[in-house]
């Protein structure tokens, strides 16, 4: 069973200031994905890594695919309030067509203004 | 565009009892998922389906059932309810492969 392991659990930071969450695995994944989710709603989707050592990149957020697709990381560059909420990473084979995903135990971030 | 829709949003129920969560999805998507999110462990995939008639056992299928009579309804049959089943179920759907999942807001469900 592949398995995913998030790293900080929690953080809590104040707004302007820079930090990374990182996801990783003993297992090699074809692909990565980064969903937020915000209390009540489901997780949505920020961004697929494909390839290893891709990077890529959404306003303020950069993320990086390791070079052996075992790990990634999300950096936020100067955190806002608005980025506040559970970041999971997933990853899994495609059976049939169907992504049989695995999560990561999410990572709860609080930017504090 | 509703996307995925799921009720109940909240539902107690009493050991052995039974229910159905619902899912319904407007988008025409194959693809199906059941998971259950606990407090600190992430999602985990219980069920799902590729298509009307075809499902299969994900990661924690154990007192769970499904069917999908239709491309749009994708129900979660819960027989004899127990407390290990407290936890929040969201239902998922895409279109195909790496297509990325759309999740509904989840069902709160209480075992007491």
């Amino acid at each position: 069973t592949q398995l995913l392991e998030q790293s900080p659990q929690f953080l809590s930071i104040q707004e302007g200031e820079n930090l990374t969450v990182y996801c990783n695995s003993s297992s090699v994944f074809s692909s990565l994905q980064w969903y937020r989710q915000e209390p009540g709603e489901g997780p949505v989707l920020l961004v697929t890594v494909v390839t290893g050592g891709e990077v890529k990149k959404l306003k303020r957020l950069t993320f990086q695919f390791g070079d052996a697709r075992k790990d990634s990381s999300l950096h936020i560059t100067a955190a806002q309030p608005g980025d506040t909420g559970l970041y999971l990473c997933a990853g899994g084979p495609v059976i049939q067509g169907a992504q049989k995903l695995v999560f990561g135990q999410g990572t709860r971030l609080t930017i504090n203004p | 565009n509703a996307g995925v829709t799921q009720t109940p949003k909240f539902r107690i129920l009493k050991i052995g009892q039974s229910m159905t969560l619902q899912c319904t999805q407007d988008m025409n998507h194959n693809y199906m998922y059941w998971y259950r999110q606990d407090p600190g462990m992430g999602l985990k995939l219980i069920y799902y389906s590729v298509g009307a008639g075809i499902t299969d056992k994900g990661e924690v299928p154990n007192g769970y059932n499904v069917s999908r009579s239709t491309t749009e309804d994708f129900p979660l049959r819960l027989e004899l309810a127990a407390p290990s089943q407290t936890s929040v179920y969201f239902c998922a759907s895409n279109t195909a492969r790496t297509a990325p999942l759309h999740f509904g807001n989840g069902t709160r469900l209480t075992v007491t």
